[in-house]
């Protein structure tokens, strides 16, 4: 299994650009969801999904869209790139939306906006 | 969601056993405790996690006060690799995982 993998490892946008971040798993895990990890910081929720179809925000979700048409996807798109969402983002997955299930993450998207 | 309260840093030598401490006095009787590592430029990764009972895997030990209202996270023989940030997440509605700043623990040879 590739695990959760994410892409682009690296981006740089201009403020109002648009972009989305891509993040695929090949686990059949139901519960799949984005963070956001700025310099010296905890990581922040900012949407999750609980299974195709269904998606719900997160602490941080303004700013941000997501949709989850497949298992296996679960995109992450920024609609108006601000330089406050310069940060590294991180999408990550687990069986089930219950606690006693291992989380996984991707490696990240380290994210500029200028 | 309950709150937590981790020393900003530890250090250790290699070889040595380190004690991660984590105090979360307003956790509730149903939630479990996670602890996940952050190594640096990786996403986190699962150490371990337990509800009551101490608990032991092949990465770390995690001892749980009576009262709940505080963990240890235990590495044996702390090594090279794991120098990492480590987050102490209590449980919190429906399977939310949130991350505090953690401990940045420093491996020292």
């Amino acid at each position: 299994n590739a695990g959760v993998t994410q892409t682009p490892k690296f981006q740089v946008l201009k403020t109002g650009q648009s972009m989305t971040l891509q993040c695929a798993q090949d686990m059949n895990h139901e519960y799949m969801s984005w963070y956001r990890q700025d310099p010296g910081m905890g990581l922040r929720l900012i949407h999750y999904s609980v299974g195709a179809g269904i998606t719900d925000q997160g602490e941080v979700p303004n700013g941000y869209n997501v949709s989850r048409s497949t298992t296996e996807d679960f995109p992450l798109r920024l609609l108006s790139a601000a330089p406050s969402q310069t940060s590294v983002y991180f999408c990550a997955s687990r069986q089930r939306d219950s606690w006693w299930d291992t989380q996984y993450f991707g490696p990240g998207t380290r994210l500029t906006v200028l | 969601d309950a709150k937590t309260t981790q020393p900003n840093s530890m250090e250790s030598n290699e070889e040595e056993p380190v004690h991660l401490p984590c105090n979360h006095s307003t956790i509730s009787g149903t939630d479990y405790i996670h602890w996940y590592r952050q190594l640096p430029s990786q996403g986190p990764e699962y150490v371990i996690h337990g509800l009551t009972s101490n608990v032991n895997n092949r990465m770390a030990s995690l001892a749980i006060a009576e009262d709940r209202k505080s963990s240890t996270l235990i590495l044996h023989r702390a090594t090279l690799r794991d120098a990492a940030v480590y987050y102490c997440i209590p449980g919190s509605t429906l399977g939310r995982l949130y991350f505090g700043r953690g401990t940045q623990l420093t491996v020292w040879p």
